[in-house]
């Protein structure tokens, strides 16, 4: 079964510093990724997502993400945080067989971004 | 366009009580998901529903009963709720094909005490 590791429980950082919050998952023949951020209380919003191409994946909010598949990693970046992006980020891997595209999600990782 | 919607947003039980826990989707998508989150433990799956008419357990199905009544609306239910059962929980419907996104109602927060 597909599983997802995210080591950084908090991440605490200075507002304009960069980030990288981390994620490995366990190897599958093909895999889908994903990061979603929850900001307090409410649901969970797609950041960007890895299906195929090139391994760096661009998302919305200046996000970024660089799938590694020797490391069975796919970490995300961003150059330059903003107190706005305080929330929650989750990883997530779903193998993409059958009709359900379901997702399993890593524990998450709370960004908190200081002035 | 609501997306995915879910009733209610609060709910407080106690012990033994039931409940059921609603959610309609208007974007015509086939499968709909109940996750549960907890602090530290990220989202686990509860049951799934793949198309109208079927249903799948998922990762902590134990407590738990669904119903998936058409295509829009898929709903979760608690026949004697237990404290273990506080958690927030999530209706989620991806969309069709491989590798598509997911859509998140805005979660209903359950207290059991």
């Amino acid at each position: 079964a597909q599983s997802v590791t995210q080591l950084d429980s908090q991440v605490p950082v200075f507002e304009e510093a960069p980030v990288e919050l981390r994620c490995n998952y366990s190897s599958s023949v093909s895999v889908y990724l994903f990061w979603y951020v929850q900001y307090p209380n409410q649901g969970l919003q797609l950041l960007l997502k890895y299906l195929s191409g090139s391994t760096l994946v661009k998302g919305i909010n200046g996000f970024e993400a660089e799938f590694n598949k020797s490391q069975t990693s796919f970490h995300l970046r961003k150059p330059s945080v903003h107190i706005s992006d305080t929330a929650e980020y989750f990883c997530a891997v779903s193998d993409g067989g059958g009709a359900t595209n379901k997702l399993i999600f890593g524990t998450g990782t709370l960004l908190a971004v200081q002035p | 366009n609501a997306g995915v919607t879910q009733t209610p947003k609060f709910q407080v039980l106690k012990t033994g009580q039931s409940m059921t826990l609603q959610c309609a989707q208007d974007m015509n998508h086939n499968s709909m998901y109940w996750y549960r989150q907890d602090p530290g433990m990220g989202l686990r799956l509860i049951y799934y529903s793949a198309s109208e008419g079927t249903t799948d357990k998922g990762e902590v199905p134990n407590g738990y009963n669904v119903s998936r009544l058409n295509k829009r609306e898929f709903s979760l239910r608690l026949e004697s709720a237990a404290p273990s059962q506080t958690s927030v929980y999530f209706c989620a419907s991806p969309g069709p094909g491989r590798g598509t996104e997911a859509f998140f109602g805005q979660g209903t927060r359950l207290t059991v005490v």
